[in-house]
């Protein structure tokens, strides 16, 4: 079974909607991110938790939300659908430590119509 | 000024050769540095991580590091078909007491021509 999971895998939803993404981890892992890939524009943090009361914004958070129900899940939740945020979404998580290696969830494809 | 540059490619390299891929940062006070592969539609795959200046070898690949001149480089060996793909350079910093945080490059692409 895979380490990291993501749910859905590909979601197509039409612009207002409100949609959830979710991520679970058996690896054990304190933190876990969320990221969104563009083309040409790599890979972007949206939030991140250190721990389960810890909630942090990245660098492209507006318009997003996110919920840290446990150690082992972390939601992304769009409140309001819009079509510049059709893209592909990853979760990540890492140990704490002094380097904290991020290993990759399997990715969600959301288009947003 | 992007915090991590890449050249985006592609990279093109013959079957057997040695593919060369570089990486420069901004933040002097970087302490981690890693390459991912991805393929297209795929999520990102660890393929080596390296810390201290000089070289770190794994296999067919060769990470080299210079924190005095900020860059990170990665060397592929007897390249192959199934290393094409996009290779991402990532930089970890300290953000506050309780954790770090990872700046991706845009990622340079490579074809591996048989």
């Amino acid at each position: 079974d895979a380490d990291v999971t993501q749910t859905p895998r590909n979601r197509i939803t039409k612009t207002g909607k409100r949609i959830m993404l979710e991520c679970s981890q058996t690896k054990g892992h304190d933190r876990m991110y969320w990221y969104r890939q563009d083309p040409g524009l790599g890979l972007r943090l949206i939030y991140y938790s250190f721990d389960v009361k810890d909630i942090n914004k990245g660098e492209i958070s507006d318009g997003y939300s996110v919920s840290r129900q446990a150690q082992a899940k972390f939601s992304l939740s769009l409140e309001s659908a819009i079509p510049n945020q059709t893209a592909l979404y990853f979760c990540a998580t890492a140990q704490a430590g002094s380097q904290e290696t991020q290993y990759f969830g399997p990715g969600t494809r959301l288009l947003v119509l | 000024q992007k915090e991590v540059e890449q050249n985006s490619g592609p990279l093109s390299v013959p079957e057997g050769a040695i593919a060369s891929l570089n990486c420069t940062y901004s933040d002097r006070g970087s302490q981690s540095f890693f390459w991912y592969r991805q393929y297209s539609g795929k999520s990102p795959e660890l393929i080596m991580s390296i810390y201290s200046n000089g070289d770190k070898e794994d296999g067919r690949f060769t990470a080299q590091l210079n924190k005095a001149s900020q860059y990170v480089s990665l060397l592929i060996r007897d390249s192959q078909p199934s290393d094409s793909a996009t290779y991402l350079c990532a930089v970890n910093n300290r953000i506050k007491a309780a954790g770090n945080k990872l700046t991706f490059g845009g990622g340079t692409r490579v074809l591996v021509k048989p």
